[in-house]
């Protein structure tokens, strides 16, 4: 256990439909990013949050958006899924500035279908 | 930008043999982290190794090393003695000292050690 949880582990829903990935990150950890990961491919850096605020983004389509809240669980929501969207979402942690050269810690994933 | 090339898309190996994963980025940089990750097939990102580019000593963990060459933008990763749970997807990747700056990865290398 890594300790970044996320929730739920597979989702399958249809097209046009909207989703809400969650993400509780590491104790103590302030920072949280979301990755998209689509099959067989590398890791596409979506959003970074910093204690609640949004910090980078990469590239995260206009129909995806997320947050971090005051307990800094995150969540990523995706709405007007297309067959596309299907891929395996990572969140991942880190403790912000001073951990800089440590990495992130990531959760195990979410692996969304879209049919 | 900065990109991480991983010229290898699939390698293999022989039970405890070694092998030699390549990396190559490109930054403008003088000092930044760099990374390897280990996908098994449970799809978990794991951390493997990391170097920190003012450190001229290759980092080494366990049966895992890397060859850093700093002018080169040479990050390449040593397994020996290779084992059946080495079997991965294996992720290069770049990080910049600032603190709101993301994680970039390479397209992966599929190393699959054969008994």
């Amino acid at each position: 256990d890594s300790g970044v949880t996320q929730t739920p582990k597979h989702l399958i829903t249809a097209t046009g439909q909207r989703v809400t990935l969650r993400c509780s990150p590491r104790s103590g950890d302030l920072s949280v990013y979301w990755y998209q990961q689509s099959l067989d491919q590398g890791l596409q850096f979506l959003i970074h949050y910093y204690n609640g605020e949004e910090r980078a983004k990469g590239n995260i389509l206009e129909r995806f958006s997320a947050q971090q809240f005051p307990d800094l669980h995150s969540e990523l929501n995706l709405s007007s899924l297309e067959l596309g969207d299907s891929a395996l979402y990572f969140c991942a942690s880190s403790a912000g500035q001073g951990a800089r050269g440590y990495g992130y810690t990531f959760g195990s994933g979410t692996r969304l279908t879209v049919v | 930008a900065q990109t991480v090339t991983q010229s290898q898309p699939e390698m293999s190996v022989q039970e405890a043999e070694t092998v030699t994963l390549s990396c190559t980025y490109d930054t403008s940089e003088n000092n930044y982290y760099l990374f390897w990750y280990k996908q098994p097939p449970s799809r978990q990102m794991i951390l493997v190794i990391r170097q920190e580019a003012y450190k001229q000593q290759n980092a080494t963990e366990n049966r895992f090393s890397v060859n850093f060459q700093k002018a080169a933008k040479s990050f390449s990763l040593k397994i020996s003695d290779s084992q059946l749970g080495d079997t991965a997807m294996y992720f290069c990747a770049f990080m910049k000292p600032r603190w709101d700056d993301d994680m970039r990865f390479g397209a992966g290398t599929r190393l699959t050690v054969k008994p």
